[in-house]
């Protein structure tokens, strides 16, 4: 299958700060999706990009899947934004739609 | 719209003993999908179907069974539960194809004593 690697694996912020996470993926993707999970476990969408740049409030998400990368951008980060961030993807050529996911990455926005 | 919702919440089992976690979506999706999440690792697929009546492996589907009676609800069953099932259940739906965004219901922790 298809290898996911997000980087930085945790990463602790001041609220107000700005963040960039990156997610690798070493083969074609039919789509890639953002997602957060809060610290009640709940797992929220937060972009399908399988291309392109998306922006939604404070967060914004950039995909060039010609060179099998993603990035989220968080701005002015708040406290509510702490949790864990995963990327996930589907192959290219599949029509199954099933998702290899990343480790996550940890976020932690301190007050 | 209740998106997809899961049965229960909770739960907590002894070893050998068995149950059913129940998913349900009310989007009309086409595909759904069983996947399981341990500790400091993202999701893995258990079991996948692409349609009322069909169900399929996915990476880890030893020690699992599913079923997909109704288009709108795909079943997890454990027929004897061990420790190494304590984990946090998730179900996703999805309208399936090419393009294919996935949306989660909230889990389901178990912890296998």
């Amino acid at each position: 299958g298809i290898q996911v690697e997000q980087s930085p694996p945790d990463l602790i912020l001041q609220e107000g700060a700005n963040s960039t996470l990156r997610c690798n993926f070493s083969d074609s993707v039919n789509n890639l999706q953002w997602f957060h999970q809060n610290p009640w476990g709940q797992l929220i969408n937060l972009f399908y990009i399988p291309s392109g740049t998306k922006q939604n409030g404070r967060l914004s998400a950039t995909t060039v899947a010609t060179e099998r990368y993603s990035l989220l951008y968080i701005s002015s980060s708040q406290t509510t934004d702490s949790g864990v961030y995963f990327c996930a993807v589907d192959m290219r050529g599949s029509t199954l739609g099933r998702l290899y996911f990343g480790r996550g990455t940890q976020l932690t926005v301190w007050p | 719209n209740a998106g997809v919702t899961q049965t229960p919440k909770f739960r907590v089992l002894k070893t050998g003993q068995s149950m059913t976690l129940l998913c349900a979506q009310d989007m009309n999706h086409e595909y759904m999908y069983w996947y399981r999440q341990d500790p400091g690792m993202g999701l893995r697929l258990i079991h996948y179907s692409v349609g009322e009546g069909t169900t399929a492996k996915g990476e880890v589907p030893d020690g699992y069974n599913v079923s997909r009676l109704k288009k709108q609800n795909f079943l997890l069953g454990l027929e004897s539960a061990a420790p190494s099932q304590t984990s946090v259940y998730f179900c996703a739906s999805s309208f399936g194809g090419k393009y294919n965004e996935q949306f989660f219901g909230p889990g389901t922790r178990l912890t296998v004593l």
